[in-house]
């Protein structure tokens, strides 16, 4: 059974900084990139971050370019997103999704974890 | 900026016929993905490049893709369809890399 397992949402101050994890089983993980979209509470999703199956390849939606740094551990079976300077409006349930391709982006996302909360606030 | 635009909401009686649109310009030449996302749920692919559908989606769920619209349709809709639903494509363009539609809340009467 495929699993992907998000943590490290917490509650933390504007300009902060928190690490988010995904730690996944039940595929060959380095067989496929591997994505984090957000959601804002109440609204639509949004894509942050894509890592390709051997870190060779990373993007960024504009929003988060310069602030949030994916990484994977292939032999921990683990996705990672560094996010610095944290914002407000970087509130939001954080998905890690799998990619159906293991190179460069297109596809779709067959496996999604069930989120982690991140809320910036004072 | 590449933008792909849905309706906030789409209603419709059960077993009847949802049509769920999707604009963007010119999508019909872009691979179009729809995920449905229930309450509290993550989100589930239900047709990818346009009008594929994994395992386990029922046949009742297709989409086509022309010119500047994309569409999901739901036929003989239940009451478990009601969900909120994306659409989302790939970009190349302006490092944009995936844009993702506003969603469009299915409410079945």
């Amino acid at each position: 059974e495929v699993q992907l397992v998000e943590s490290g949402g917490d509650l933390v101050q504007p300009g902060r900084s928190l690490r988010l994890s995904c730690v996944v089983s039940g595929f060959i993980f380095d067989d496929y990139a591997m994505h984090w979209v957000r959601q804002a509470p109440g609204k639509g999703l949004e894509w942050v971050s894509g890592i390709d199956w051997n870190s060779g390849n990373l993007a960024y939606a504009d929003s988060v370019e310069g602030r949030f740094t994916i990484s994977r551990d292939n032999a921990k079976n683990s996705l990672h997103l560094q996010m610095n300077s944290l914002r407000a409006e970087d509130t939001a349930f954080y998905y890690c999704a799998k990619g159906v391709y293991s190179t460069g982006w297109g596809g779709y996302w067959d496996y999604w974890g069930q989120g982690t909360l991140v809320t910036v606030s004072s | 900026s590449y933008v792909l635009t849905q309706p906030p909401s789409v209603s419709v009686a059960p077993g009847q016929t949802a049509r769920i649109p999707c604009g963007g310009s010119n999508i019909g030449s872009k691979n179009v993905n729809w995920y449905h996302q229930k309450p509290g749920q993550a989100p589930v692919v239900v047709v990818y490049d346009d009008s594929d559908r994994p395992s386990g989606i029922p046949e009742r769920f297709s989409g086509t893709n022309s010119e500047n619209t994309a569409t999901l349709t739901i036929s003989s809709v239940e009451a478990g369809d009601e969900a909120d639903y994306y659409c989302q494509v790939w970009e190349s363009s302006n490092d944009q890399y995936v844009i993702f539609g506003g969603g469009t809340r299915l409410t079945v009467l």
